[in-house]
């Protein structure tokens, strides 16, 4: 059983504010860690593909980093905006795209 | 929105039918994953199909079947559906099987089984 665990489970930010979550996942049989930005209704949208133990990207105001070694990965968003409220998905990648998801990060920002 | 589709949107049925859920995939993508989300969990591997042929299968159990077709749109099927069998079910395609390539969902196709 692959075990990946994102937390906190639910977060609610007041607009402006920077968060930041957590996913921890298996160190071994590594290829690579996805994020989805899955909003109600809508495809979850890919947000980084991320392969390489130390790795950080961003898109605008959403960044992540990546630790393998230690098998865990940050997502931060920077002064949350009110679109900004989704589901946070991280999906651990054992080999042939197959993917192992977290329950997700459940955010909502308060105007 | 991606390029990937799925059908129907939603659909109920009852304990013991049999249902079909499609998956047109992405332009160019010859790889489609098949995942169910049940309620409060996050989304679990099912099986994926590879050019045709079944590539990988997580826990789930073989009235759970699937095929793809030539034009690499697939198919879910579920036999002898039971009450657990209620999820979201997502389907993804990716370029092909190579790891760290981002994959491409669909909306998803909620079941419920009454």
């Amino acid at each position: 059983i692959l075990n990946v665990e994102q937390s906190p489970q639910s977060l609610h930010v007041q607009e402006g504010d920077s968060t930041n979550f957590t996913c921890s996942f298996p160190s071994s049989n590594f290829y690579a860690l996805h994020w989805y930005r899955w909003e109600t209704a809508k495809s979850p949208e890919a947000l980084f593909v991320m392969t390489l133990n130390g790795d950080e990207k961003k898109k605008g105001r959403i960044s992540a980093t990546l630790n393998t070694k230690e098998g865990y990965s940050y997502l931060y968003i920077k002064g949350s905006q009110p679109e900004d409220s989704a589901t946070y998905l991280c999906a651990f990648d054992y080999g042939n795209n197959r993917l192992a998801f977290g329950k997700g990060n459940q955010v909502v920002v308060i105007p | 929105e991606t390029g990937v589709t799925q059908s129907p949107t939603h659909l109920i049925k009852t304990r013991g039918q049999q249902v079909t859920l499609r998956c047109s995939s992405q332009s160019g993508h010859n790889t489609v994953s098949w995942y169910q989300q049940a309620l409060g969990q996050g989304p679990q591997f099912i099986f994926q199909y590879y050019r045709e042929e079944e590539n990988g299968r997580g826990n789930f159990p073989p009235r759970f079947s699937g095929l793809q077709f030539p034009n690499y749109s697939s198919e879910l099927n579920v036999n002898a559906l039971e009450l657990d069998d209620s999820a979201l079910y997502l389907c993804a395609s990716s370029l092909n099987l190579a790891g760290g390539l981002e994959q491409f969902f669909g909306p998803g196709t909620r079941l419920t089984v009454l």
